[in-house]
């Protein structure tokens, strides 16, 4: 079946270092969203990325969709303790369905 | 204050009994999902409806049922069909793709639901 695995499962940093998640799917997909879960919280979306090779910013963190559209790194830049939480990258494999296919989530913790 | 209500946030049970989960939006959207989450997991997903009076298996369908009678609310059942049923449920929802547009989904805040 389709499958959207994410690395690392787990990431400890300390503040103001930086971090990278990345998304690899087993078939090509239409678009990718991201979202982050906090400790305790409920999933809250990030971001949409539609177009092969397509880069997106949004202050510290970085969006990157791949070229073969199954691919996609979050990479944040000088991490903060509010970055604390899950990252998911979700991708949809068709572009007539709703569904979505969440990826494992790569749980950050950041030190102070 | 338009959003997305679970209820209960917390939800005891016995093993045996079947018990439903209720998602409730305002936010006027035709697609609704539910979700399980287990500690340390991913989403994954069990339901959806893309409109009302219709809705399709996800993944791990088996051992829980859903209606989709009116527009604002999707309630899932966990029935005592379901092996392992102890798990955060999320339930969520979005606008339907339309012209190859695709929306982000909003999730509600969750029930966890421990079955002893």
């Amino acid at each position: 079946g389709q499958q959207v695995m994410q690395i690392p499962q787990y990431q400890h940093v300390q503040e103001g270092e930086d971090f990278t998640t990345y998304c690899n799917s087993s078939t090509t997909l239409s678009n990718i969203q991201w979202y982050k879960q906090r400790p305790g919280g409920h999933p809250v979306f990030l971001i949409q990325l539609v177009k092969s090779g397509e880069v997106k910013k949004q202050k510290r963190l970085t969006f990157q969709f791949g070229e073969a559209k199954k691919n996609s790194s979050l990479h944040i830049t000088a991490t903060q303790t509010t970055d604390v939480g899950t990252y998911f990258c979700a991708g949809r494999v068709s572009y007539n369905t709703d569904k979505l296919i969440f990826g494992t989530g790569t749980r950050l913790q950041v030190f102070p | 204050d338009g959003g997305i209500t679970q209820s209960p946030k917390y939800l005891f049970r016995k093993e045996g009994q079947n018990v439903t989960l209720s998602c409730e939006q305002n936010l006027n959207h035709d697609a609704m999902y539910w979700y399980r989450q287990d500690p340390g997991q991913g989403l994954r997903l069990i339901y959806y409806s893309q409109i009302v009076n219709d809705f399709q298996k996800g993944d791990i369908a088996e051992g829980y049922s859903v209606s989709r009678e009116k527009k604002e609310s999707f309630p899932l059942t966990v029935t005592s069909a379901q092996k392992n049923p102890t798990a955060f449920y999320l339930c969520a929802s979005s606008r339907t793709v339309s012209g190859g547009d695709s929306y982000e989904q909003y999730f509600g805040p969750g029930t966890r639901l421990t079955v002893t």
